[in-house]
């Protein structure tokens, strides 16, 4: 069965520092890769995906991801956080092979962004 | 830009009550998914839905739970007799042909 690990409950950083969010999953097989990112109150927004190819992925406002199949980690990262950054960011892991919409999520990772 | 829409984006109801969850999902989409998150928790499947029936369901989604797509474009999900624990954020997913999901903005149920 698939997994999603995020290893970090809460982190903190300064408002123009560097930011990686770390995520590690189990799959049998090569997985689609999804980090999502969720204010208070509101729905799920899409920051990047992997399906194939280059491991390294662009996403929205700033954030890329890399995909290292030998470490099983598919960690976030942005190299200047800024204040309106801070929400909770998950981690996904679906399936090509079945059902390929079902994803299982991390538990979260809460942001916060000292000024 | 296409859109998954959810309503009602807040419904408080009675225990035992049923509540029916509507969902739009963008109109050439061909999977549609209910998840659920609990106050403060992770994200988790509920069930999907393919050609009109149920592919997949998780443990959770016991035969208090159902779902229907009765026309062309809602995708409902009914809990028959709410409890306690059902109080949470449904989300209503679609994709077209697997991979990614496109959630709605969620429905939150408050079960009194």
């Amino acid at each position: 069965a698939q997994s999603v690990t995020q290893p970090d409950i809460h982190i903190t950083v300064s408002e123009g520092a560097s930011l990686e969010l770390r995520c590690n999953y189990s799959y049998g097989a090569t997985p689609y890769l999804f980090w999502y990112v969720q204010s208070p109150g509101q729905g799920l927004q899409l920051l990047l995906k992997y399906f194939s190819g280059d491991t390294l992925v662009q996403g929205i406002k700033g954030f890329e991801a890399e995909f290292k199949r030998s470490q099983s980690s598919f960690n976030l990262r942005k190299p200047s956080v800024h204040w309106s950054d801070a929400a909770e960011y998950f981690c996904a892991v679906g399936s090509w092979l079945t059902n390929a919409g079902k994803s299982t999520f991390g538990d979260g990772t809460t942001l916060t962004v000292k000024p | 830009e296409p859109e998954v829409t959810q309503t009602p984006s807040h419904q408080v109801t009675q225990m035992g009550q049923e509540v029916i969850l509507r969902c739009v999902p963008i109109s050439n989409h061909l999977y549609f998914y209910w998840y659920r998150q609990i106050l403060g928790q992770k994200v988790e499947f509920l069930v999907s839905f393919y050609n009109n029936e149920i592919s997949e369901k998780s443990e959770i989604f016991d035969d208090q739970f159902s779902v229907e797509r009765p026309d062309g474009s809602n995708f409902t999900l009914k809990i028959r007799s709410t409890k306690l624990e059902d109080s949470a954020m449904y989300f209503c997913a679609s994709t077209r042909a697997g991979g990614e999901l496109f959630f709605g903005e969620g429905s939150r149920l408050t079960v009194l």
